[in-house]
């Protein structure tokens, strides 16, 4: 069965600081894999997404994340963070041929000044 | 260009009452899932419709229903509430194709008492 994982609960940063929030996942092939950002009282926002080819993904807002097919990982990262980076941060993956995605609990982002 | 919107944004309802939530689809999206996001948790995936049937769903009970109608807005309905039901719904849209971007709206949080 597929599973997400992320490890971290809560993360706190200092503002300009470099970010790196972990993922792992469990699935045989390779899985199409997403990070989201939710603030309080919002909903989903897509960041970045990988299906293929590239490993190294460059999505929105200035995050980047890596698949790592031999780790299983897809780590979600930022050169200097933002204090409006403050938010909630959901990994998800789905299967090839479905529609469902699985998400991991998420990481709790916070920013100190 | 409007965005998933949801209706009601709050409500609370007693055990055994039933609910129902609304959705309405980002423009040119005809399919539509429901997600249930308990407090600390990651979404998880309840069902999903597209041209007006359910084509895929997770793990949940057949208290809980939905329909798509012509014009892909969609209705989660829910049966005899439990005090676990209490969660944050969440609706998503997307063009329906396997790699299609999901586009969530902010979301129903209902409450149980």
């Amino acid at each position: 069965a597929q599973s997400v994982t992320q490890p971290d609960i809560h993360i706190t940063v200092s503002e300009g600081a470099s970010l790196e929030l972990r993922c792992n996942y469990s699935y045989g092939a390779t899985p199409y894999l997403f990070w989201y950002v939710q603030s309080p009282g919002q909903g989903l926002q897509l960041l970045l997404k990988y299906f293929s080819g590239d490993t190294l993904v460059q999505g929105i807002k200035g995050f980047e994340a890596e698949f790592k097919r031999s780790q299983s990982s897809f780590n979600l990262r930022k050169p200097s963070v933002h204090w409006s980076d403050a938010a909630e941060y959901f990994c998800a993956v789905a299967a090839s041929g479905t529609y469902k995605y699985i998400f991991g609990t998420g990481t709790r982002l916070k920013v100190l000044a | 260009d409007a965005g998933v919107t949801q209706s009601p944004t709050h409500l609370i309802k007693t055990r055994g009452q039933q609910v129902t939530l609304r959705c309405s689809p980002k423009s040119g999206h005809d399919t539509v899932s429901w997600y249930q996001q308990a407090l600390g948790q990651g979404p998880q995936f309840i069902f999903q419709y597209y041209e007006e049937e359910e084509r895929q769903r997770g793990n949940f009970p057949d208290r809980f229903s939905g329909h798509q109608f012509p014009n892909y807005s969609s209705e989660l309905n829910v049966n005899a509430l439990l005090l676990g039901d209490s969660a944050l719904y969440l609706c998503a849209s997307s063009d329906g194709t396997a790699t299609g971007e999901l586009f969530f709206g902010e979301g129903s949080r209902l409450t149980v008492l």
